[in-house]
């Protein structure tokens, strides 16, 4: 079945970096976009990033453009999100999500909590 | 990219019908079929529910439905059972490959 599993969260002081990682398994990975999106502690959703298949394309919000860079391994069927500067307002559970049916994120997976503190 | 809004609560009893709202603008909702809905219960990851505008993809209940009309989408809980109590959230395309989620809306079974 269709899997994406996320890991790489943990705890970082302010200005630092993490790279979160989400494995992919039981689709073609490189036919799809791939996007981050997170959620902090209490608060709704807010759209990170997407990737195109191929990983040409990438675009950003503008919360985090310049700071989160997303990328992806079609030959290991892993998308990656290295996070700098990080800042207290980062704390989150961050999810991956594949681009299921045109401009949906379909299935999600489990989430990696990112937590910024001193 | 600001929030689409959503009313923070919702609520119902078994049976009756909810309506949740997602408010946007011309440059996200209102200009594009790719608005979405999602369920998400507590410490879980979202489910898909409703894609462009008022698809439901396979497995989900007919009970659930979605339109819009101008700015503002709409997601209807029909027939509502215990365990749709949870959190729903809209999303929309916004333009320049960017995606915009609600608020999110809390719904309650009375």
């Amino acid at each position: 079945q269709v899997q994406l599993v996320e890991s790489g969260g943990g705890v970082v002081q302010p200005g630092g970096s993490l790279r979160l990682s989400c494995a992919a398994s039981g689709f073609t990975f490189s036919s799809h976009a791939m996007y981050w999106v997170r959620q902090a502690p209490g608060k709704g959703l807010e759209w990170l990033a997407v990737i195109s298949s191929d990983g040409r394309q990438k675009y950003y919000a503008d919360s985090v453009k310049g700071r989160f860079t997303v990328s992806r391994d079609n030959s290991k069927n892993t998308l990656d999100l290295q996070m700098n500067s990080l800042r207290p307002e980062d704390t989150a559970v961050c999810f991956c999500a594949r681009e299921g049916r045109p401009g949906s994120f379909d299935p999600w997976g489990q989430g990696t909590l990112v937590t910024v503190s001193s | 990219q600001s929030a689409l809004t959503q009313p923070p609560s919702a609520s119902g009893s078994p049976g009756q019908s909810v309506t949740i709202s997602c408010t946007g603008t011309s440059s996200d909702v209102g200009g594009s079929n790719y608005v979405s809905w999602y369920q998400q219960y507590p410490g879980k990851a979202p489910k898909l529910l409703i894609h462009e505008v008022n698809k439901r993809p396979s497995g989900i209940p007919d009970r659930f439905s979605g339109s819009k009309s101008g700015n503002t989408a709409s997601l209807t809980v029909s027939g509502l059972q215990a365990e749709d109590e949870a959190d729903y959230y809209c999303s929309s395309y916004a333009g320049n490959s960017k995606y915009v989620f609600g608020t999110g809306t809390k719904v309650t079974v009375l």
